[in-house]
């Protein structure tokens, strides 16, 4: 059954450093997300992306981070200069399409920890 | 803002239980509501409601939707083991993103 994938499953950075995290969403589908958990808090929505461009994003997804789909099939998030609060898991979802109520499938989840 | 809120927090059931988990919501432009189960990492799907009064089952789980009153309930009948997991309620928006809203969730155990 097809999935969607992530790596690294685990980063450890130090603050101030860059880091991207890697999904690639299910192979057909053409909506993508990223979300993020806090340990121990709710599941909160960062942005969305479609045909090359975001299409939302949340207060939380400022100017230090930044989405892209480089190939065919990657889509990556890039966190410029980490905060200890960015240390969170980060769930990559893709969706067939959008609009007339398509689920979203996430991913396993990276979880970033910033020192 | 859009605002999910799952009741009750956690739960401790003995195997074989029925429990019903709660959510309800204020949303702006509501799609849909979703159910998901999260174990250890991604949030599994579980089900998508769209419409007031049509349940949705799958083995021992179903689902339904009010829109009226604006709740969602997820009723797991013969618990087992294997339920235990964290169950989270998201509604979908209507608008450019259809980002989703996620409630805090909520931690059922099912106990031998």
């Amino acid at each position: 059954e097809p999935e969607v994938t992530q790596t690294p499953s685990h980063q450890v950075t130090q603050m101030g450093q860059e880091v991207i995290l890697r999904c690639v969403p299910i192979s057909n589908h053409l909506y993508f997300y990223w979300y993020r958990q806090i340990l121990g808090q709710k599941v909160e929505f960062l942005v969305s992306f479609y045909n090359n461009e975001i299409s939302e994003k949340s207060e939380i997804f400022d100017d230090q981070f930044s989405v892209e789909r480089p190939d065919g099939s990657n889509f990556t998030l890039k966190i410029r200069s980490t905060k200890l609060e960015d240390s969170a898991m980060y769930f990559c979802a893709s969706s067939e399409f959008a609009g007339l109520s398509y689920e979203q499938y996430f991913g396993p989840g990276t979880r970033l920890t910033v020192t | 803002e859009d605002k999910v809120v799952q009741s009750p927090l956690s739960l401790v059931v003995h195997e074989g239980d029925t429990v019903t988990l709660n959510c309800s919501y204020e949303v702006t432009n509501f799609r849909s509501l979703l159910w998901y189960k999260q174990e250890k990492k991604a949030p599994t799907f579980l089900f998508m409601l769209t419409s007031s009064g049509i349940e949705k089952k799958s083995g021992r789980l179903s689902s339904i939707l009010d829109k009226k009153e604006l709740f969602s309930i997820l009723n797991i009948t013969a618990t087992q083991t294997g339920d235990s997991a964290i169950y989270l309620c998201a509604v979908e928006s209507k608008g450019s993103g259809d980002k989703l809203t996620f409630g805090t969730g909520t931690r059922l155990a099912v106990r031998p």
